[in-house]
């Protein structure tokens, strides 16, 4: 248990529908952010929050949409995915540093079929 | 512009013996920090071990050490004796201060598999 839970563990999707992934941190971190994991690929960096101001956008297409109402929480509303979307998406949150760790949630298996 | 590489795709290493996992690195900033993870097939990233660049000594945590070597831009996790549940990926990280500490770029991974 490392204090940054997501939710859900798992999900399957149609690509015309409309989700969210949930994260939430308690450890009093002031940095969110959201990778994608894929298959044969290293962990790419989505978004970064920091005070919940978004401060890195790394060319994601538009069918991710990132929100942090508060230092705790972050989500990931996802709408008209495509099958190579599908891939582990892992929260994690940090104090803002290089000096410190990120801890990360359990991620969210995605699966667009 | 920051670049992490592991060249090992997978290791093997038989149980209670020590392996070496490689990761280099490149990065332009004087001041950075160096992080390796582990991620078990839970898919969940542990966090194992950090260096900083202006550190003297290589950290040490428990049977984890870190062969931190600047001039050649080298950090290589050592696992010492090692262990079943040591089977997993591991990812070597890094994260400048330039950037403000907040982008954390990692390696493609290598897959450790502990043999009994």
């Amino acid at each position: 248990e490392t204090g940054v839970t997501q939710t859900p563990r798992h999900l399957v999707m149609g690509m015309t529908n409309k989700k969210s992934l949930k994260c939430e941190q308690h450890l009093g971190h002031n940095a969110m952010y959201w990778y994608k994991q894929s298959a044969k690929k290293p962990l790419e960096l989505m978004f970064v929050y920091s005070l919940e101001e978004r401060v890195e956008n790394n060319s994601v297409p538009s069918r991710f949409s990132p929100e942090c109402p508060n230092s705790s929480h972050l989500f990931l509303h996802l709408h008209t995915l495509q099958p190579e979307d599908s891939a582990l998406y892992l929260c994690a949150s940090s104090l803002q540093g290089a000096g410190t760790e990120a801890f990360f949630g359990q991620g969210t298996r995605l699966t667009v079929v | 512009a920051q670049k992490i590489t592991q060249t090992q795709p997978g290791m093997f290493v038989q149980e209670k013996e020590a392996v070496t996992l490689d990761c280099t690195y490149d990065t332009s900033d004087p001041s950075y920090g160096l992080f390796w993870y582990k991620q078990p097939s839970s898919g969940e990233m542990i966090f194992l071990i950090y260096q900083g660049s202006y550190d003297q000594q290589n950290a040490t945590e428990g049977r984890y050490s870190l062969n931190f070597q600047k001039a050649r831009k080298s950090a290589n996790l050592v696992i010492s004796a090692s262990q079943l549940g040591d089977s997993a990926m591991y990812f070597c990280a890094m994260r400048e201060i330039n950037t403000g500490g907040f982008k954390t770029i990692f390696g493609a991974g290598t897959r450790l598999f502990v043999k009994a």
